[in-house]
Formats: C-alpha cells, structure tokens, sequence
C-alpha cells in the first residue's frame, strides 16, 4: 500500500513569493495533521482536520499560511507571501479518525525561502 | 499542562550498549504514548506505544516503561546498534484529544 505522498519534496524560493505544499492521504484514513520542523522548535502541528473538516489550527504562524482538503483524500498548505523564517520541513500525516497517536507521516517537504 | 518534556537532547552509547531517553507528561488526561523514530531525510515512524494500564512493553530491543503516578515513562534500547542511529520522539495523546504531543527529540549516535 502506498504510504503518505508529498510533494514537492524540495523547494527553494525568493521571499515574498507563493508556496504550495500537496499531500495525499493514505487510502481510507481520515484525518490528516500538518506539522513543521526546525531544529530551533522540533515538531510544531501547524493544523488537523477530521473528514476535511479543519478542527484545530491554533498552530498556523499567522494569516500568510493556509491549509485545506478540497477532497477526503487531498490536501494543500499554501504559504502567501513566504519569509526566510518559514524555511523547514513540512511534513503532513494521516490516520484513521480516533487514532491521532498512530500518525503514519509523509517524506517531508524541505522549503528553503532566499 | 499539554507539553512532553524529554531528555536528554542528543545521546551518544557505544554499539552493544544500553540507550534510555526519558519523557515527562502534565497531562493525566493522556492515554496513550507512542514512541517515535526518525532518520535523516524521512518523516518520523510509529516505533513503539504504551498505554497506562501497564507498567512495561517490550518489542525486540525497545522497552517502553511507564511510572503512572510520577507521570514518566522512557524508552530503552538494549544492544544499541549503529542502525539504531536516529532522532527519537516521545509523545503523547488522549481520547479527548484529536491530535499528538510531540516531545523535543532526541539524538541518538550509536558508535560501532
């Protein structure tokens, strides 16, 4: 079964322009969880969603970042405009609903912003 | 009251040797508490996990122990190998709660 795909899984960009990172669910699970890595702050969940719906996402930096899931297995976390500070990993995750602890996560997206 | 705390931030053990990194919890309304394992350049995988009904799980090499009333519990790895080389990360969930609590990490290096 194919896991969590991500994509692009490098990225370098100018400050000041748009990032899209994709993710796409493992088959039949229903809740997926977006999280950033530094070295500075370790993992850091940005936002999750349960059935597409966006439950908690108390952890996005600020109004440049945005995530959402156009369909059950699909998402996009869109950053607009970027900064040099948002340079890190970004991975998503998924799971079946109810198992936020058994996260299976993606490669990982490495944005680097100039 | 939702962080994990763990330590040590980076750990070196000779190959053959034993490697423990410790975690703590405020929150009794955890339930459940996953270990995870990272390598260079991959997304952190699901290692191990404990519920607070037991005291003890063990799978191969990796012991989790957990001290419900100290609010503690650790990973131990017997016979480190060089391949157990990786970023470690506690965590912790609750049934009331949809997402994971990740603890800082640690830096394991097993030398051969």
């Amino acid at each position: 079964d194919a896991g969590v795909i991500q994509s692009p899984r490098h990225e370098v960009t100018e400050m000041g322009q748009e990032v899209t990172l994709r993710c796409k669910l493992i088959s039949g699970h229903n809740s997926l969880f977006w999280y950033r890595q530094t070295m500075m702050r370790g993992l850091e969940l940005l936002i999750y969603f349960n059935n597409n719906v966006p439950i908690d996402d108390s952890g996005m930096p600020e109004d440049r970042f945005s995530a959402k899931m156009p369909n059950a297995s699909f998402s996009t976390l869109k950053i607009q405009p970027s900064e040099p500070r948002d340079s890190a990993v970004y991975f998503c995750a998924s799971s079946l609903f109810g198992k936020a602890g058994e996260l299976f996560f993606g490669e990982g997206s490495r944005l680097t912003v100039l | 009251q939702q962080q994990v705390k763990q330590s040590p931030q980076s750990l070196i053990v000779q190959k053959g040797g034993i490697s423990i990194i410790n975690c703590a919890y405020e929150n009794t309304a955890f339930d459940y508490f996953p270990w995870y394992q990272q390598f260079p350049g991959k997304g952190p995988a699901l290692l191990i996990a404990i519920r607070p009904d037991v005291s003890e799980k063990k799978e191969g090499r990796f012991t989790i122990s957990f001290n419900k009333s100290a609010k503690q519990f650790s990973l131990h790895i017997m016979d480190s190998q060089p391949g157990d080389s990786a970023t470690y990360f506690c965590a912790a969930a609750g049934t009331s709660y949809g997402k994971l609590t990740f603890g800082q990490g640690t830096i394991l290096t097993v030398h051969p």
